[in-house]
């Protein structure tokens, strides 16, 4: 079955270090995402990239990083910059613009 | 700045009460205005893509409605399976942000059997 992967599920961070979280796609989507979700919050984009080798920031990019070497795969980097880090995680992608997200299953950081 | 708000914050129903949940938007174009569904710790599951006001969609026991500053989800005689939370969300036009979305915080709709 096509979808998007996301690990780990969950990840914890100690002060200072960095971490990456997984999402791989096999829906051969062009346009990938990473969004932000925190309690009573809706989901704020942090990172997106519409074809390899080229992403954009969102709204809340700071304290953050991400690549885009293949199609399938768009690895965010959580950085010690990121202050306030603990949230779910949610990678999406699309075919295009007008076609609807589909959304992994998250990746719940928290601080150790 | 686009802006989507979702209300009610929380809605319980009882199994077969039927009720609404409603979506207010601004945007200076609307693109597509998206519904999601969101089980705990799961990822949002899309519902419905309306495009245009007056445009309808239907799913089991879900509608979906769109007009010019607002989109209703109805949900008819609910079913505890129903419960979940409610995303919506809208892709502007005019941004120059490819398919960005602004999300409304949810609803979280609570069936009692």
């Amino acid at each position: 079955d096509g979808g998007i992967t996301q690990s780990p599920k969950y990840l914890f961070r100690k002060e200072g270090q960095n971490v990456t979280l997984s999402c791989e796609q096999n829906l051969n989507h062009d346009a990938m995402y990473w969004y932000r979700q925190d309690p009573g919050q809706g989901l704020r984009l942090i990172y997106y990239s519409q074809i390899v080798n080229d992403f954009q920031k969102g709204d809340i990019a700071e304290g953050y990083s991400v690549s885009r070497e293949k199609k399938e795969s768009f690895p965010l980097t959580v950085t010690s910059a990121q202050k306030n880090p603990t949230a779910f995680y949610l990678c999406a992608s699309t075919r295009a613009r007008t076609q609807p997200q589909h959304f992994g299953d998250g990746t719940r950081l928290s601080i150790l | 700045e686009d802006q989507v708000t979702q209300s009610p914050e929380a809605l319980r129903l009882q199994e077969g009460e039927s009720s609404s949940l409603n979506c207010s938007y601004t945007v200076s174009g609307l693109r597509g205005l998206f519904w999601y569904r969101q089980d705990p710790g799961k990822g949002p599951e899309f519902l419905f893509t309306l495009y245009s006001a007056g445009e309808e969609k239907e799913k089991e026991r879900l509608k979906a409605t769109l007009t010019k500053k607002e989109s209703f989800l109805h949900i008819t005689a609910p079913k505890p399976e129903d419960s979940a939370t409610y995303l919506c969300a809208v892709d502007n036009a005019g941004g120059t942000s490819y398919g960005k979305l602004t999300f409304g915080q949810g609803t979280i709709l609570t069936v009692h059997p």
